[in-house]
């Protein structure tokens, strides 16, 4: 069976620009969750879809922003790239909400230079 | 505001020892905590979980205490193995069906030969 998948690995974009990193749930499952993991910290909550709607959000602004598709698959976006947005950005995907165990993707390395 | 964090982000664990890894939080609301294990290169792997009506739970070498008094959680590792080394991410969950985790930094286990 196959896991999280999430696409690019690595991801290299310039100040300013817009980054579009990608997420393919474990068939199934409807619910995605968007981590951000900075260097050496832990994992900061993003986003949470279920069912092709936003259910949640966590403490960052507008420029971070996301879908989920019909398919369960979900995209995640960064406007007007930052430098501090350089980080692990980790997917993760569980049973409808209320689940408890959530698998993680291998995560996507965005560098923001 | 509420926030879990790790007393130590190192830990030294000899080769077959015990590991002991500890964790506090500061919401009192909080009513499921989990564990993760994160190896490098590799996304978060869920450990092992324990609701708020319990105080211990046990699986394959691992024992997670949770002590609601002190708001404090813990993870035992049996026989700790080579295989064990990684980060360990203790997050926890405030109520209802919001998979918003709040997670610690994060303690980076060494295993010693």
């Amino acid at each position: 069976e196959a896991g999280v998948t999430q696409s690019p690995t690595h991801l290299i974009k310039t100040r300013g620009q817009q980054a579009t990193l990608r997420c393919s749930p474990i068939s199934g499952h409807t619910s995605v969750y968007w981590y951000q993991q900075a260097l050496g910290l832990g994992l900061q909550f993003l986003l949470w879809y279920d069912e092709g709607e936003e259910r949640n959000r966590g403490n960052f602004p507008p420029r971070f922003s996301g879908r989920q598709f019909p398919n369960y698959s979900s995209e995640l976006n960064v406007n007007a790239l930052e430098l501090e947005d350089s980080a692990l950005y980790l997917c993760a995907s569980s049973f409808r909400r209320a689940a408890t165990e959530a698998f993680f993707g291998q995560g996507t390395r965005l560098t923001v230079v | 505001g509420e926030s879990v964090g790790l007393h130590l982000p190192t830990l030294s664990v000899q080769e077959g020892d015990n590991s002991i890894i500890n964790c506090a939080y500061s919401n009192s609301a909080s009513d499921y905590f989990i564990w993760y294990k994160q190896e490098s290169g590799k996304g978060p792997q869920f450990i092992i979980d324990i609701r708020s009506n319990m105080d211990k739970r046990q699986g394959q070498r691992v024992t997670v205490l949770l002590n609601k008094t002190v708001k404090h959680l813990s993870l035992q590792i049996a026989a700790t193995q080579p295989g064990d080394s990684a980060v360990y991410f203790c997050a926890e969950n405030i109520g209802d069906s919001n998979y918003q985790l709040i997670w610690g930094a994060g303690t980076k286990l060494i295993i010693k030969p």
